[in-house]
C-alpha cells in the first residue's frame, strides 16, 4: 500500500481565496482523521470520521472550515474564505480501529498571503 | 484523556540508549500509554503502546512502572534518524475509545554523532 495520501503537498493562496485539501486514506481503513500542526498550537484534531460518517467535529475552528468524506477512498477539508492564521501543516492520518495505530500521510503546508 | 508532562529536550550520544521519561499521574485504569515521533517535516509515526506490561519491538521498549503514574520510552541503540519529537500520549483504547489522539508538545530528542 502506498500509505496515506495528501495533495497538494504545498499550497500557497491569497486572503479570502476557497482551498480545498485531499485525502485518500489506506484502504480497509475505517477512521479518517484531518489534524492541523502550527508552531503555537502544535498538532490538533480537527475531525475525524468513521466510515465516512462525522463523528466529532470539536475541533474544526469555525464555520469556514468544513470537511466531507463522499466515499471511503477520499476526504477534503476546506477551508472557505482562507485567512493569514490558517497557515499551517495539515494532516490527515488513518486506521483500522479506533484504538489502534494511525498512519500519517505527509501533510499538507498551506500559506495564505 | 489523562495528560502527560515530558522534558521538552533532551540529547543522546549515537550509539546509545535514548531514555524518554513520560509522567501521567492522572491515568486511569482503562487508558492505554501510547508513544508517537515526528520526523522534521514528515507526519507523526506510531512507536508503541502498553497497558501495564512492558512491551517491546523492533522499534523501542516501553517501561510502565508499577503505579501506571509515569513510563519511559527506550530506543537501544540511537541512531542519527532518531532525532525526532517524541509524544506521549495516554487514551482509552478498545470499543469507549473516541479514536482522539491528544498531542502535547513532546521531547525534542537530538541525538549527536
Amino acid at each position: 500500500d502506498a500509505g496515506v495520501i495528501q495533495s497538494p503537498r504545498h499550497e500557497v493562496t491569497e486572503m479570502g481565496q476557497e482551498v480545498t485539501l485531499r485525502c485518500k486514506p489506506i484502504s480497509g481503513h475505517d477512521y479518517l482523521f484531518w489534524y492541523r500542526q502550527t508552531m503555537m498550537r502544535g498538532l490538533e484534531l480537527l475531525i475525524y470520521f468513521n466510515n465516512n460518517v462525522p463523528i466529532d467535529d470539536s475541533g474544526m475552528p469555525e464555520d469556514r472550515f468544513s470537511a466531507k468524506m463522499p466515499n471511503a477512498s477520499f476526504s477534503t477539508l476546506k477551508i472557505q474564505p482562507s485567512e493569514p492564521r490558517d497557515s499551517a501543516v495539515y494532516f490527515c492520518a488513518s486506521s483500522e480501529l479506533p484504538g489502534g495505530e494511525q498512519f500519517f500521510g505527509p501533510g499538507t503546508r498551506l500559506t495564505v498571503l | 484523556d489523562a495528560k502527560t508532562t515530558q522534558p521538552p529536550s533532551m540529547d543522546c550520544a549515537e550509539g546509545r540508549a535514548a531514555n524518554l521519561p513520560c509522567n501521567h499521574s492522572t491515568i486511569s485504569g482503562n487508558e492505554y500509554v501510547y508513544w508517537y515521533r515526528q520526523i522534521h517535516s514528515q507526519g507523526p509515526q506510531y512507536i508503541i503502546h502498553g497497558l501495564k506490561n512492558n512491551e517491546t519491538n523492533e522499534m523501542a521498549s516501553l517501561i510502565i512502572t508499577e503505579d501506571r503514574k509515569s513510563s519511559t520510552l527506550i530506543l537501544p541503540h540511537a541512531t542519527l534518524r532518531d532525532t525526532a519529537v517524541y509524544y506521549c500520549i495516554v487514551r482509552v483504547a478498545g470499543s469507549s475509545n473516541t479514536g482522539k489522539l491528544i498531542f502535547g508538545q513532546g521531547t525534542t530528542l537530538q541525538v549527536k554523532p
